[in-house]
């Protein structure tokens, strides 16, 4: 069964740093998200990304938040100065034409000191 | 704005006995409805979902839900739980419009005792 394959699976990352989350959607699939939940909490989401470019944006995704799919194949986001209430588990998620099932990837944990 | 509530924080549940998880949700009209489960430290794996058709779900691992649009509800169920049931549940709905982004519950976290 095809997957959503997320890279690093955990980053440790200083404080003011920037990081990039990586991630390679199914291929057939034309949306996708980032979803993320702060240990304990609930999963929450960030950004939808269509057409290569942004289609809905959460309050959390400010100006430090960006996305790009660089190739074709891979889905990227990145937090230009890290916070360290940035620490969460951060999803990857994408869904084919008929928008009937989310694929979600197994998580990159961000960890931030 | 479309919201998700899962009223039961944590459930202990002995192992062969039945369980239920509750779930309602907010929202102008029927959401397309979800529950995901996710172990310690894991991903969040689709149990079941529902678009439309029967309110009765059947998805993986014997679990079922019920669609109940009365009570804009969307129970979880499973007759006989086992020990690698215990891990975190979440509720989840999206707008049948749009770009279709989940809004989840806070969660049931579901202990299984011997």
């Amino acid at each position: 069964e095809p997957e959503v394959t997320q890279t690093p699976s955990h980053q440790v990352t200083q404080m003011g740093q920037e990081v990039i989350l990586r991630c390679v959607p199914i291929s057939n699939h034309l949306y996708f998200y980032w979803y993320r939940q702060i240990l304990g909490q609930k999963v929450e989401f960030l950004v939808s990304f269509y057409n290569n470019e942004i289609s809905e944006k959460s309050e959390i995704f400010d100006d430090q938040f960006s996305v790009e799919r660089p190739d074709g194949s891979n889905f990227t986001l990145k937090i230009r100065s890290t916070k360290l209430e940035d620490s969460a588990m951060y999803f990857c998620a994408s869904l084919p034409v008929g928008k009937r099932g989310y694929t979600f990837g197994s998580g990159t944990r961000l960890t931030v000191v | 704005a479309q919201s998700v509530t899962q009223p039961d924080i944590h459930i202990t549940v002995s192992e062969g006995a039945s369980l239920e998880l509750r779930c309602n949700y907010s929202y102008g009209a029927t959401p397309y409805l979800f529950w995901y489960v996710q172990s310690p430290g894991q991903g969040l794996q689709l149990l079941l979902k529902y678009f439309s058709g029967d309110t009765l779900v059947q998805g993986i691992k014997g679990f079922e839900a019920e669609f109940k649009r009365s009570q804009s509800s969307f129970n979880l169920r499973k007759p006989s739980v086992h020990w690698s049931d215990a891990a975190e549940y979440f509720c989840a709905v999206a707008s049948r419009g749009g770009d279709y982004k989940l809004s989840f519950g806070a969660g049931t976290t579901v202990t299984v005792r011997a």
